[in-house]
């Protein structure tokens, strides 16, 4: 069984400050990894993928995210945060190499404050 | 294009009662999954349908029960509500063919069971 875990429940920055949102996974077999952000009032939206290959994958709105196999971690980053970056984000896992069946940490709710 | 619709966006029932929540999908997708989102919990599958069966489960009683139809729109029921079946519960839609994760959210139907 797959499960993720999202280390910080909340984190506040300041605009244009750099942010890095972690997430650590577990899986006995090879895993697909995602970041996915949820607007207020809104659904979730996928905002990056990582599948194969390198390791460092780009998503929308400048964000990216590190692959790193020995620390079974995806940690997602910007350089510089605006307030719309405000939203809940959700890191996730692929359940047993389904290409529907996700499994979702807690989240982390990032507020960028002016 | 329009994209995952859901409704109700809002319901509330009392513990024993049935539900119905309803899916429309995003224009050309086949397949759908359905989430349920517990208040400061990452979502959870429940299942997923495609050519109108059952194509996975998540841990979950038969209590919960979906269909898809010709139209790839959807349905999930939950039978003999309990409290704990209060959640936001998030359709997501997609195409075979799109690659992992690429699932496409709706809003949510928020179900509050008293």
């Amino acid at each position: 069984a797959q499960s993720v875990t999202q280390l910080d429940s909340q984190v506040p920055v300041f605009e244009e400050a750099p942010v890095e949102l972690r997430c650590n996974y577990s899986s006995s077999v090879s895993v697909y990894l995602f970041w996915y952000v949820q607007y207020p009032n809104q659904g979730l939206q996928l905002l990056l993928k990582y599948l194969s290959g390198s390791t460092l994958v780009k998503g929308i709105n400048g964000f990216e995210a590190e692959f790193n196999k020995s620390q079974t971690s995806f940690h997602l980053r910007k350089p510089s945060v605006h307030i719309s970056d405000t939203a809940e984000y959700f890191c996730a896992v692929s359940a047993g190499g389904s290409n529907y069946k996700l499994t979702f940490g807690k989240g982390t709710l990032l507020t960028v404050n002016p | 294009e329009t994209g995952v619709t859901q409704s109700p966006t809002h319901l509330i029932k009392t513990r024993g009662q049935q539900v119905t929540l309803r899916c429309s999908s995003q224009s050309g997708h086949n397949t759908v999954s359905w989430y349920q989102q517990a208040l400061g919990q990452g979502p959870q599958f429940i299942f997923q349908y495609y050519r109108e069966e059952e194509n996975g489960r998540g841990n979950f009683p038969p209590r919960f029960s979906g269909l898809q139809f010709p139209n790839y729109s959807s349905e999930l029921n939950v039978n003999a509500l309990e409290l704990d079946d209060s959640a936001l519960y998030l359709c997501a839609s997609s195409l075979v063919g799109l690659g992992p994760g690429e699932l496409f959210f709706g809003e949510g139907s928020r179900l509050t069971v008293l």
